[in-house]
């Protein structure tokens, strides 16, 4: 079955960049059923979609976000990432990737990843 | 934006209890919902699709309903791997957003 995993650094410090990527296996990345997304959720908090990208490219971003945020998409390499520019401390999240279905819902996640930002 | 609130925010319920979550939509959004269970430290597990589609392989003692601005998540008869927390989402438009969650506690 499918399965997701996030990868990148725990700690990045502020201002800098936070970069992470989302490794797809048992399952081909270049399907036009799906889409990928990003989510974040700081600690003891709810979710916050942060965007998503289709296979195509296509991307769509949180618009409290949209600025500082770049997804892309490794077909070759079974990858999506996120970049996220000019963190502060409140980035500090976990942050999972997930499979969307068109409009149906994310039913299937990664593990999640924990990232701060500190100096 | 589409913003979700999901009531009540905090229940407390006993093993075999019913159990009904509310989120209500600030505007129509179809039946474009899904529901979520997290367990701490773990990754959200999808439940409910388009409303009322049960995902695969979870118990058919979850059931969800609704359409426009209000939704909601029943659980027939509480378990004890039930106790968790539920997100509801609206899938209609972007951005995406999530319901500020509920958590079910043991009574």
């Amino acid at each position: 079955q499918v399965q997701l995993q996030e990868s990148g650094p725990g700690l990045v410090k502020p201002s800098q960049t936070l970069s992470l990527t989302c490794t797809v296996s048992g399952g081909s990345i270049n399907n036009d059923n799906y889409y990928w997304s990003w989510i974040r959720q700081p600690a003891g908090k709810g979710l916050e979609w942060v965007g998503r990208i289709y296979t195509s490219g296509s991307t769509n971003y949180n618009p409290s976000l949209k600025s500082r945020v770049t997804i892309s998409i490794d077909t070759s390499k079974n990858q999506f990432s996120l970049k996220l520019s000019s963190v502060t401390a409140a980035d500090t999240a976990v942050y999972f990737c997930a499979r969307t279905y068109s409009r149906d819902g994310m039913d299937v996640w990664g593990q999640g990843t924990t990232v701060t930002v500190s100096s | 934006d589409i913003q979700l609130t999901q009531s009540p925010s905090f229940l407390s319920a006993s093993v075999g209890d019913r159990v009904t979550i509310t989120c209500r939509a600030s505007q129509g959004i179809s039946s474009y919902v899904a529901w979520y269970q997290q367990k701490p430290g773990k990754a959200p597990k999808f439940l409910i699709y388009a409303a009322s589609t049960l995902q695969s392989g979870v118990p058919s003692r979850f059931s969800g309903s609704g359409s426009g601005t209000e939704f909601t998540l029943t659980i027939s008869s509480l378990q004890p791997e039930d106790f968790a927390t539920y997100y509801c989402q609206q899938l209609n438009s972007y951005p995406l957003t999530f319901g500020p969650g509920t958590k079910v506690d043991i009574k």
